[in-house]
C-alpha cells in the first residue's frame, strides 16, 4: 500500500521539551511538506522541502525545525522555543513536475498537547 | 484580507439538497485551485482540483472557478449525512509552489 505515515497519532509533551514527529511516504514523492492546523482553523504551512537535503520555511517556522536526509522521510522537531504548540501536524507530500505537481496528499497527522 | 477566504459555516443542508461553497482568493497570479474534505479529527482528503475557468464534475461533486471575479465554488449535489465535515479550499500560485488554505467551511446535512 502506498501512502504517507505520521507517528505518533497522539503526543504530550512536557514545558520545555523537544519532540520529534515522524513523517514517511512511499509515494516517490518529491515534495514534503509540515501544516499545523488548530481548532477550528485552516493548515498553516511550516517547512517544506522540494528536494533531499534541502527546505524552506513557511510561514510559521520559527520554534520548528526539519531535516530531509533520505527521500521518504521528513521529521519535524517542535523546540521548547515554540511557545504554544498544542495542535494538530499533518505532513503532505506531492510530486515535484508534471501533471499533478501541487497536488498534496495528506498523511494521518499527529495530535500534540502540551502538558 | 486574508489569502483565501471562505465561510466558517455551519452551512446546514437537508439530505438530498444541493449544496453550495464558495471560496475567494486574494492573488490575481493564483493558478490552480482545490478543495479538500476534512472529518472531525481526521486529515484533509483531495476531492477535487480544477486549474480553468468553467465547471468541472466528478460524481456529485462539481467545482466551478471564475478567475476573473477570483471565486472557486464547490456544489455537493444529491447531499448525504456523510457528507458532513469541514470542506477547505485552497490555492496554489504555480505547479511546485505552496498551497494557501482558507479556514474551511463546516457542511451539517440533517436527515
Amino acid at each position: 500500500d502506498g501512502g504517507i505515515t505520521q507517528s505518533p497519532k497522539y503526543l504530550f509533551r512536557k514545558e520545555g521539551q523537544n519532540v520529534t514527529l515522524s513523517c514517511e511516504q512511499n509515494l516517490n514523492h518529491d515534495a514534503m511538506y509540515w501544516y499545523r492546523q488548530d481548532p477550528g482553523q485552516g493548515l498553516r504551512l511550516i517547512y517544506y522541502s522540494q528536494i533531499v537535503n534541502d527546505f524552506q520555511k513557511g510561514d510559521i517556522a520559527e520554534g520548528y525545525s526539519v531535516s530531509r536526509e533520505k527521500k521518504e522521510s521528513f521529521p519535524l522537531t517542535v523546540t521548547s522555543a515554540q511557545k504554544n504548540p498544542t495542535a494538530f501536524y499533518l505532513c503532505a507530500s506531492s510530486i515535484k513536475v508534471g501533471i499533478g505537481a501541487d497536488t498534496q496528499y495528506f498523511g494521518p497527522g499527529t495530535r500534540l498537547t502540551v502538558l | 484580507q486574508k489569502e483565501v477566504e471562505q465561510n466558517s459555516g455551519p452551512l446546514s443542508v437537508p439530505e438530498g439538497a444541493i449544496a453550495s461553497l464558495n471560496c475567494t482568493y486574494s492573488d490575481r497570479v493564483s493558478q490552480s485551485f482545490f478543495w479538500y474534505r476534512q472529518y472531525s479529527g481526521k486529515s484533509p482528503e483531495l476531492i477535487m482540483s480544477i486549474y480553468s475557468n468553467g465547471d468541472k464534475e466528478d460524481g456529485r461533486f462539481t467545482a466551478q472557478l471564475n478567475k476573473a471575479s477570483q471565486y472557486v465554488s464547490l456544489l455537493i449535489r444529491d447531499s448525504q449525512p456523510s457528507d458532513s465535515a469541514t470542506y477547505l479550499c485552497a490555492v496554489t500560485k504555480a505547479a511546485g509552489n505552496k498551497l494557501t488554505f482558507g479556514g474551511g467551511t463546516r457542511v451539517l446535512v440533517k436527515p
